[in-house]
């Protein structure tokens, strides 16, 4: 199974509530991503785990928390949604070779 | 800083026609460089990745690349297209082996005319 699975699909967050997008993969690989797309613009890097450890961009540095329970599952955790936190969200996971992109998570923000 | 360009945003071929969608970029060093599609209500697919070596590179379903350097360029290319081809394509940079800190271009949407 080379797929990388988003829940959900499709959210909607009140602005100022915590958002929690999560992901998954069964391919044992040792490095999950999270990047933001907007309309027309490119997808943007937020974060990523090397295993147990968290790399953050440092534009997006204090924007976005992550958690890696498991070698399987990775989160994005928003504390408090803003307007401009609505985006497509993917996921994506690698192990030496090309990235696995899941369907990602549209995230609406009103 | 590094960054990619796809000068295009929309491109329409006809179904059968050749097909060229642009990429250029800025990047010091040694680039690797990608090209992912993302077909309609699915996820970003890599159709094919350019490491230094032959400069043009084969891809998934007919799809070639060719990076110059002394153009900056990534272009891909397709002899015929098929109306299955319709997604939006994104060209990307990284910096190394490690690609998946990639720089995205904002991508090109290829519609096909039957």
């Amino acid at each position: 199974d080379t797929t990388v699975k988003q829940n959900p699909r499709y959210k909607l967050a009140r602005v100022g509530k915590p958002v929690n997008l999560i992901c998954s993969q069964t391919m044992n690989h040792d490095t999950m991503y999270w990047y933001q797309k907007k309309p027309n613009q490119a997808p943007k890097l937020l974060l990523f785990y090397y295993d147990k450890i968290l790399n953050r961009e440092a534009d997006t540095f204090e924007k976005f928390q992550s958690s890696r329970p498991n070698n399987s599952f990775c989160s994005l955790y928003i504390g408090s949604a803003g307007l401009e936190y609505s985006a497509m969200y993917l996921c994506a996971s690698s192990r030496g070779g090309w990235l696995f992109f899941g369907h990602g998570t549209k995230l609406s923000v009103l | 800083a590094q960054s990619v360009t796809q000068p295009d945003a929309r491109v329409t071929v006809s179904e059968g026609a050749s097909l060229q969608l642009r990429c250029k970029y800025s990047y010091f060093g040694t680039p690797y460089l990608f090209w992912y599609v993302q077909y309609p209500r699915q996820g970003l697919q890599l159709l094919l990745k350019y490491y230094p070596g032959d400069p043009v590179v084969q891809g998934v379903n007919g799809f070639e690349a060719e990076f110059s350097k002394s153009n900056s360029s990534f272009h891909l290319r397709k002899a015929s297209v098929h109306w299955s081809d319709w997604a939006v394509y994104f060209c990307a940079v990284s910096m190394n082996y490690n690609q998946g800190k990639l720089i995205f271009g904002q991508g090109t949407k290829l519609s096909i005319k039957p």
